[in-house]
């Protein structure tokens, strides 16, 4: 079975500065990956994902994700966070081929100071 | 807003009951999705239809069920509550049902079991 590590449970930042949430996947063929972002008491928001082509993906609210298959990882990052930033942010990997509830990792809380 | 409808939005009940959630996919799409997200599971996938058909199962437990109508909207069916089963429940579709595709989110339904 697929499993997803996010190995922060929380980040806090400062605001206006960069940030970089981890993640990684233990799977040999390159699966099918997702970020979501899920604000307080709302439901889960599509940030980005990558399914194969330019490594580096681009995604909304300024986001960008990078596929290292060297590094089985697929982290996300944001050059300068907004307080509206603050929310929970999940990785989730997919296996493809059309029976594919997503494997989710447990989440990363991310405070914004100000 | 993802297009994904779920009712209702809460829902409080007792033990041993029996509850239905609903959802209503994007206009267009013919696969969904169920998911649970408890504060010691985290998100679980539990299970996919596809244009009617059950595709894929996940962590669901035998008390629950589900099924996809010709209209494509999803039920999902809880019984027998139990406490643990206090949660929040997602639904999601996406389009191609074939090959992997992008889930998009409804706003869940928040089941307290008392």
């Amino acid at each position: 079975a697929q499993s997803v590590t996010q190995p922060d449970i929380h980040i806090t930042v400062s605001e206006g500065a960069s940030l970089e949430l981890r993640c990684n996947y233990p799977y040999g063929a390159t699966p099918y990956l997702f970020w979501y972002v899920q604000s307080p008491g709302q439901g889960l928001q599509l940030l980005l994902k990558y399914f194969s082509g330019d490594t580096l993906v681009q995604g909304i609210k300024g986001f960008e994700a990078e596929f290292k298959r060297s590094q089985s990882s697929f982290n996300l990052r944001k050059p300068s966070v907004h307080w509206s930033d603050a929310a929970e942010y999940f990785c989730a990997v997919g296996a493809g081929g059309g029976a594919d509830g997503l494997t989710f990792g447990k989440g990363t809380h991310l405070i914004i100071q100000p | 807003d993802s297009g994904v409808t779920q009712t209702p939005k809460h829902l409080i009940t007792a033990t041993g009951q029996r509850v239905t959630l609903r959802c209503s996919p994007r206009s267009g799409d013919l696969s969904v999705y169920w998911y649970q997200q408890s504060l010691d599971q985290g998100l679980q996938f539990l299970i996919q239809y596809y244009n009617g058909e059950e595709r894929a199962k996940g962590n669901i437990l035998e008390r629950f069920s589900a099924q996809q109508f010709p209209d494509l909207h999803s039920e999902l069916n809880l019984s027998s509550l139990e406490l643990g089963d206090s949660a929040l429940y997602f639904c999601a579709s996406s389009g191609l049902g074939v090959y992997t595709d992008t889930q998009y989110f409804g706003p869940g339904t928040r089941l307290t079991v008392l």
